[in-house]
């Protein structure tokens, strides 16, 4: 299956800064990448995705950004508020052929000082 | 519509005891994977099932099994629990097919004693 790795583990940034995830992925086949956001003792949610077939994507202050040649993908939040405070998971498809089934990075735990 | 529903929400078992789980999908989600969040792990792929048959199956013991029913719900059962099998599992629906959103449920929490 595919492998990603996610960096960093914990990341702590002043409200209104920005924040960058960063992910690395192995199996150039690859060609769907979402995030998710969990916060304290709640389900994941999906917060973006992009396909292989686009460099960047954004929605208001999160974009993402795939380099296909380099295998690695980011998450970017812009003015960062209080309730970003969460965990966030890059994952890609855990093996081809159209199945579902993803795999996650370990996570960032993302805190915003006020 | 309702979102995933995930059934007990809690669990708490015996070393060698088996535990079934289950999950109703989204109306109309055909497609149903299960994960197993630890601390220490992450969130790792169990397998997926789509139209009653396993497509995709993660690197788990064989103790780790599933099925899924024509209504598209789906049931994971743990044989021969250890204590390691304690984690929060969770269930996510879809439409299927790689790159449709994956919507979750809410997790059964499984403490194994």
């Amino acid at each position: 299956g595919e492998n990603v790795e996610q960096h960093p583990s914990t990341l702590s940034v002043q409200e209104g800064d920005s924040a960058v995830i960063k992910c690395t992925y192995s199996d150039s086949a690859s060609n769907y990448f979402p995030w998710y956001k969990q916060e304290l003792g709640k389900r994941p949610q999906l917060i973006i995705d992009i396909r292989s077939n686009v460099g960047e994507k954004k929605d208001q202050r999160i974009a993402v950004t795939l380099n296909k040649t380099a295998k690695h993908f980011s998450l970017h939040i812009t003015e960062t508020q209080p309730e970003d405070s969460a965990v966030y998971f890059c994952a890609a498809p855990y093996s081809g052929g159209g199945a579902d089934g993803l795999t996650f990075g370990k996570g960032t735990h993302l805190i915003i000082q006020p | 519509k309702a979102g995933v529903t995930q059934t007990p929400r809690y669990l708490i078992k015996t070393r060698g005891q088996q535990v079934t789980l289950s999950c109703s999908p989204i109306s109309g989600h055909r497609s149903v994977s299960w994960y197993q969040q630890t601390p220490g792990q992450g969130l790792q792929f169990l397998f997926e099932y789509f139209s009653e048959t396993q497509r995709n199956k993660g690197n788990f013991p064989g103790r780790f099994s599933g099925r899924q029913f024509s209504n598209s719900r789906s049931e994971m059962n743990v044989s021969t629990l250890e204590l390691g099998d304690s984690a929060l599992y969770l269930c996510a629906s879809s439409y299927g097919g790689e790159g449709t959103e994956a919507f979750f449920g809410q997790g059964t929490r499984l403490t194994v004693v």
